[in-house]
């Protein structure tokens, strides 16, 4: 079975602190994607990144990091010197094989960041 | 901006009756999404499109049904609402690899009295 899970369910940090949110996933799959994705209180759903499987190099793009390890299944990712700007739900999601070539993303349940002036 | 619009944006109607939601994109991609969100659940997959008349399910499709006669409209619909379809809708495409990211509409919220 596909899974994934944010065990965080809320975080609340003061602005310029450093906060990583936490993506755990099952997949039996050799070859898989792993996705995040923002969704501000406005209520759109913001891709941030895509990583494939075979690449474990960690990402860096400004302030947004991410930390693939398939050893621990995990897909971590962590926000430097935190903004308002950055309060919102972190989505952490899974590509999964469901019926011919489609892809269908699993998704976790979220977690609802709070940045704090 | 991916191109994609939801229709209509929020929608509030009573048990039993029936409600089609429209996806509209511009930009002819393949694969097309409806996905519902729910507190505690992220969101889940209810039908996909791979092409035209091209139609499957996903993990939570019973009440549902969807249907694709343009490459550029997705149609979702609640053949007799319950309460339980109370739920925000997103519509999403993939461009290019069936495996790449998914872009998302803006959702249309969706009450069910």
């Amino acid at each position: 079975a596909q899974k994934v899970t944010q065990a965080q369910t809320e975080i609340s940090v003061v602005e310029k602190e450093d906060v990583t949110l936490d993506c755990v996933y099952e997949t039996r799959d050799t070859t898989y994607y792993l996705f995040w994705y923002k969704q501000p209180p406005s209520g759109e759903l913001v891709f941030l990144i895509r990583r494939n499987s075979f690449d474990e190099q960690n990402e860096i793009s400004g302030r947004y990091s991410w930390n693939f390890q398939k050893s621990t299944s995990s897909f971590n990712f962590t926000i430097t010197a935190s903004q308002v700007v950055d309060s919102a739900v972190y989505f952490c999601a899974l590509s999964g094989v469901y019926g011919g070539a489609t892809n269908k993303l699993i998704f976790g349940t979220g977690t609802l960041l709070a940045v704090q002036p | 901006d991916a191109g994609i619009t939801q229709s209509p944006r929020h929608k509030v109607t009573e048990t039993g009756t029936p409600v089609t939601l429209r996806c509209h994109q511009t930009e002819n991609h393949r694969y097309m999404y409806w996905y519902r969100q729910d507190p505690g659940h992220g969101l889940r997959l209810i039908h996909y499109s791979y092409g035209v008349k091209d139609t499957d399910k996903g993990e939570v499709s019973d009440g549902y049904s969807v249907s694709r006669s343009k490459t550029e409209d997705f149609l979702l619909t609640l053949e007799s609402a319950t309460s339980s379809q109370t739920s925000v809708y997103f519509c999403a495409i993939t461009p290019g690899n069936p495996r790449g990211e998914q872009y998302f509409g803006p959702g249309t919220r969706l009450t069910v009295t």
